[in-house]
């Protein structure tokens, strides 16, 4: 299996743009995370699905984010409009189950101008 | 109290010494406990876990858990230059089954 694919691997773009990442989480793994991770706070969860269905999204910072995972090989992050301060490596990561190691993906460095 | 918490480092060794990385969380009904490591610029990387108390050794590494203390830490011996990097702590929170990491502890190990 090739891992967890991401892409872009580095977006610029300005600020108000919407910006869309991607994930192809590990095949048969049945848990996918998308993580945000800045010098500052470290490595943070914004959303977690199980089984395509979003368990928790009380990480995703306001409505300017939204994510899905339309099935189970495919899931996208969407910022809409970017602002500066979204500038961050994006992180997804699949597992199993909830419970057990989860693989990342290279990840998405993102700036915002 | 956040609910994974680490010393933050930097921690630094000399080379062949051994390196102790800790590591507390809040939700006392976690049940999955895991130690990654991340080289600047590249994606964190699983190097343990561990599922119940006690010891649990993978070569140079070895995971140590504690529930009732609510504790967990990587022990790393025979420490190498190619062993510095940030260290992250990961739990898998009771909680909707969501896995928290620790900000991390910088580990630097000297020639």
């Amino acid at each position: 299996d090739a891992g967890v694919i991401q892409s872009p691997r580095h977006e610029v773009t300005e600020m108000g743009q919407e910006v869309t990442l991607r994930c192809k989480p590990i095949s048969g793994h049945n848990s996918l995370f998308w993580y945000r991770q800045t010098m500052m706070r470290g490595l943070e969860l914004l959303i977690y699905f199980n089984n395509n269905v979003p368990i928790d999204d009380s990480g995703m910072p306001e409505d300017r984010f939204s994510a899905k995972m339309p099935n189970a090989s495919f899931s996208t992050l969407k910022i809409q409009p970017s602002e500066p301060r979204d500038s961050a490596v994006y992180f997804c990561a699949s597992s199993l189950n909830g419970n057990t190691e989860a693989f990342f993906g290279q990840g998405t460095r993102l700036t915002v101008v | 109290q956040k609910e994974v918490e680490q010393n933050s480092g930097p921690l630094s060794v000399p080379e062949g010494a051994i390196a102790s990385l800790n590591c507390t969380y809040s939700d006392r009904g976690s049940q999955s406990f895991f130690w990654y490591r991340q080289y600047s610029g590249k994606s964190p990387e699983l190097i343990m876990s561990i599922y119940s108390n006690g010891d649990k050794e993978d070569g140079r590494f070895t995971a140590q858990l504690n529930k009732a203390s609510q504790y967990v830490s990587l022990l790393i011996r025979d420490s190498q230059p190619s062993d510095s990097a940030t260290y992250l702590c990961a739990v898998n929170l009771r909680r909707q089954g969501n896995l928290i990491f620790g900000k991390g502890t910088k580990l630097s190990v000297k020639p």
